[in-house]
This record gives C-alpha cells, structure tokens and sequence, in this order.
C-alpha cells in the first residue's frame, strides 16, 4: 500500500506570495490532517478535513486555508507569506475520523520564504 | 489549554544502554496517546495507546499508558545507533486534534 504522498518537497517563495501544497492520503483514507513543524514551535495542528469538510481547525491566520477533494486528496493554500512561515508542512492521513484512528505521516514540504 | 509535555528533551546514550522517554499530558476529552519516531522528515508511527496499564511492545520497544497519572513511558532496550532521532509524543482528543509534546531527541553513540 502507497504511504501518504505529499508534493512538492521543497519550495522556495518570496514575501507576499502564496503557496498551495498537496497531499494524498493512503488509499481507503478518508481523514487528512496539516501540521506545521518549526524548530521553535513543534509540530502544531492547521486543520482536519474529512469527507470534503473542514471538520477542525487550529489557531492559524485566516491566511492558511485548505480544502479536500472527492477522492479524499486535500491541498493547502498559504496566501501574503511572511518570513514566519518557513516550516515543514506535514499531512497526515487516518481511515476515519475515529478518535482511536492512528494517524499516518507524509514525508512533509519544505517550505522557505526569503 | 491543552499540553503535552516530553522529558527529557535530548538524551545521549552508548549503544546497549536501555533508556526510558518519558510524556505527561493535560488534555481536555482525551481519547488516545500516540508515539511517533522522527528521523529526516515523516514521523514514522510507533504505538497508539488507549488503555491504562496494557503495555503495547514492538520489537526492542515497548509503551505504556496511566491515565489516572496523566502520563506514558516509551522504553527503548539494547539501544542502536538507528535509534537515533526525535521522539514524539501525541495525545488525541475528542475532536481527533492530536497535539503534541516537543519532542526528545535521542542520540546513541556507537
């Protein structure tokens, strides 16, 4: 079974623009979730979508927006970068939205902003 | 707020030394506790641990839950220096959030 696919690896932006990065879940996965990894932060949850909805939110700017399509593939958007949001960016697939779900990592996006 | 928190935050170790990580948690609506190992980028997933007291074991690995304590110990017996990497510990509450503690950053020294 393919593990969660998240592309691109690395991106390098500047101030002001935005970005939109990808993740394939597992296949059967119904449940993707984004985390942002920075060395001052830790990992720290964006949202959770499930069925096409957003069903979970962290506390990020309005300017971190995602979606998920049919097929259960969700994308990110990062829109007016700033500095600060150089990270990993990490997504995560789980079969459902069951509590007791294990959660499965992709290899995550680099992203830097100069 | 809820919290998660790791200690030690790095420890260096022989190889065959044994070594314990350790994470408590104050989480609203908790539902489960999950380990994942990270080395270059994919938190690779360990254990998943929803019940006090019933240890879960992987090889040289083993966890452990108390969730009257609030906390869970990963075990690491007979160290490699494969084991190498950050150790991170997650907690998921209700909502299916996991959050997660800072990390332990294990070093084995050959």
């Amino acid at each position: 079974k393919a593990g969660v696919t998240q592309t691109p690896r690395y991106l390098i932006k500047t101030r002001g623009q935005q970005v939109t990065l990808s993740c394939s879940p597992i296949s059967g996965h119904r449940s993707v979730s984004w985390y942002q990894q920075t060395p001052g932060q830790g990992l720290q949850f964006l949202f959770e979508y499930f069925s096409e909805t957003q069903r979970n939110k962290g506390n990020f700017p309005g300017r971190f927006s995602g979606r998920q399509f049919s097929n259960s593939r969700s994308e990110m958007n990062v829109s007016t970068l700033e500095l600060g949001d150089s990270a990993l960016y990490l997504c995560a697939s789980s079969p459902d939205r069951g509590e007791l779900s294990e959660a499965f990592f992709g290899q995550g996006t680099r992203l830097t902003v100069v | 707020e809820d919290k998660v928190v790791q200690s030690p935050l790095s420890l260096v170790v022989h190889e065959g030394d044994t070594v314990t990580l350790n994470c408590s948690y104050e989480v609203t609506n908790f539902r489960s506790l999950l380990w994942y190992k990270q080395e270059k980028k994919a938190p690779t997933f360990l254990f998943m641990l929803t019940s006090s007291g019933i240890e879960k074991k992987s090889g040289r690995l083993s966890s452990i839950l108390d969730k009257k304590e609030l906390f869970s110990i990963l075990n690491i017996t007979a160290t490699q220096t494969g084991d190498s990497a950050i150790y991170l510990c997650a907690v998921k509450n209700q909502g299916g959030k996991l959050i997660f503690g800072q990390g332990t950053e294990l070093s084995v020294k050959p």
